[in-house]
């Protein structure tokens, strides 16, 4: 099944160390989002591509970074994580905003 | 700013009862409006896509309703099952690639 793929489920990191969260997708889709959910709240955005374009939001702190090298895959980096950077990551897909969007099931960050 | 509000935020029905989950937003100018499932520790699972064009969505026992004028949606849910509690988000899209979340709706069904 098409689908959008997100890894690690579960993922530690110590305070500061460098972490990298992936997802993938096989639907093909043109823009691919990265959001940020904290207990009991509303995902917040953080940035998405449009093919190719990056688009951070205004607030999205500067220690979170993106990659997306090819259609398939796209790459969340945290540079130095702290404890509040500890929640829900979830990558979504979207052929364009008309369409809705394909989430993945998400990698859950805890920082120690 | 597209302001997006769920309420209540928590819900607790018997086994059985239909229910009505609540959805506002501040700006009428949407595309769409998509309901999701959220599981405990889960992403996000897509329950029904409604276009500004359309009034409502069905599927199975799930039935959406749009009033883009007055920026309320509506879920119905019929005959709720102990497999429906979760938590039930809606997020609306304006114009550019983004969609704006509400804080969600925690539904549990009592057997």
């Amino acid at each position: 099944d098409a689908m959008v793929i997100q890894n690690p489920r579960y993922q530690v990191t110590q305070f500061g160390k460098p972490v990298t969260l992936s997802c993938s997708q096989t639907l093909n889709h043109n823009v691919m989002y990265w959001y940020q959910q904290k207990s009991s709240q509303a995902p917040k955005l953080l940035f998405h591509y449009y093919d190719k374009d990056f688009n951070n939001e205004a607030d999205t702190p500067d220690n979170f970074q993106s990659r997306r090298p090819n259609t398939s895959f796209c790459f969340l980096d945290i540079r130095s994580p702290g404890l509040g950077d500890a929640a829900m990551y979830l990558c979504a897909t979207s052929r364009d905003v008309r369409n809705g969007y394909t989430f993945g099931s998400g990698t859950r960050l805890t920082v120690v | 700013k597209q302001e997006v509000t769920q309420i209540p935020a928590a819900l607790s029905v018997p086994e059985g009862e239909n229910l009505v989950l609540n959805c506002s937003f501040t700006d009428s100018a949407i595309y769409n409006l998509q309901w999701f499932r959220q599981d405990p520790g889960k992403g996000l699972t897509s329950l029904l896509l409604i276009q500004s064009s359309q009034r409502e969505q069905t599927s199975g026992r799930l039935n959406a309703s749009l009033d883009k004028s007055s920026g309320r949606s509506t879920l119905y849910i019929a005959a709720s099952q102990p497999g429906d509690s979760a938590t039930y988000l809606c997020a609306v899209s304006n114009t550019g690639n983004q969609f704006y979340f509400g804080t969600g709706t925690s539904l549990t069904v009592i057997p």
